[in-house]
């Protein structure tokens, strides 16, 4: 069965320093999301992604992020200059059209930042 | 604006007993409503949906899920827990946009 996959699966940075989480979306689908998940808080929202450009994006998906599909295949979050709060676990998904449409999600990467 | 509201951070019930998880959601015109399963270090796997169609939605692992509008509930029942059953499970709602809202979560442990 397709799956996304997201590495790396742990990721430890310095604060200030730029990190890059990268996903491998299910082949044909042409949604792309990510979502975090700070330690015992909800799963968040950060930003929607189609036709490549962004389609919907909450309030903290600041300036300090950005979202790529460098290549066809990998779909990339980037935090320019991390702060101790960014460290959660930071899910991509993927979906094959909007509305009710299945959100499939990778394992996640859990980011650190020091 | 959209919410869902999970009661119960976390429930305990016996293996054989009945599971059952609470969601209420908030929303302004009929919503799409999940429920998702996050097994120990790993990601949300979807366990069923409701989609404007049939109110009683069944999923894997033997979960259902009843949407009542009148009391805008989306509650998770399985007859009887298995001990693989154990795991957090989420209540989220989509509403007319891409993203999904999620609840707080609640974490299902099964005694022996």
């Amino acid at each position: 069965e397709p799956e996304v996959t997201q590495t790396p699966s742990h990721q430890v940075t310095q604060m200030g320093q730029e990190v890059i989480l990268r996903c491998v979306p299910i082949s044909n689908h042409l949604y792309f999301y990510w979502y975090r998940q700070i330690l015992g808080q909800k799963v968040e929202f950060l930003v929607s992604f189609y036709n490549n450009e962004i389609s919907e994006k909450s309030e903290i998906f600041d300036d300090q992020f950005s979202v790529e599909r460098p290549d066809g295949s990998n779909f990339t979050l980037k935090i320019r200059s991390t702060k101790l709060e960014d460290s959660a676990m930071y899910f991509c998904a993927s979906s094959g059209g909007a509305g009710a449409e299945t959100q499939y999600f990778g394992p996640g990467t859990r980011l650190l930042v020091l | 604006a959209q919410s869902v509201t999970q009661l119960g951070s976390h429930v305990s019930v016996s293996e054989g007993a009945l599971v059952l998880l609470r969601c209420n959601y908030s929303s302004s015109v009929p919503p799409y409503l999940f429920w998702y399963v996050q097994y120990p270090n790993q990601g949300l796997q979807l366990l069923l949906k409701y989609t404007s169609a049939a109110t009683l939605v069944k999923g894997i692992n033997g979960f259902e899920a009843e949407f009542k509008k009148s009391e805008t509930s989306f509650h998770l029942t399985k007859p009887s827990a298995h001990m693989s059953d154990a795991a957090e499970y989420f209540c989220a709602v989509r509403p007319p946009s891409q993203k999904l809202v999620f609840g707080q979560g609640t974490r299902l442990t099964i005694n022996p």
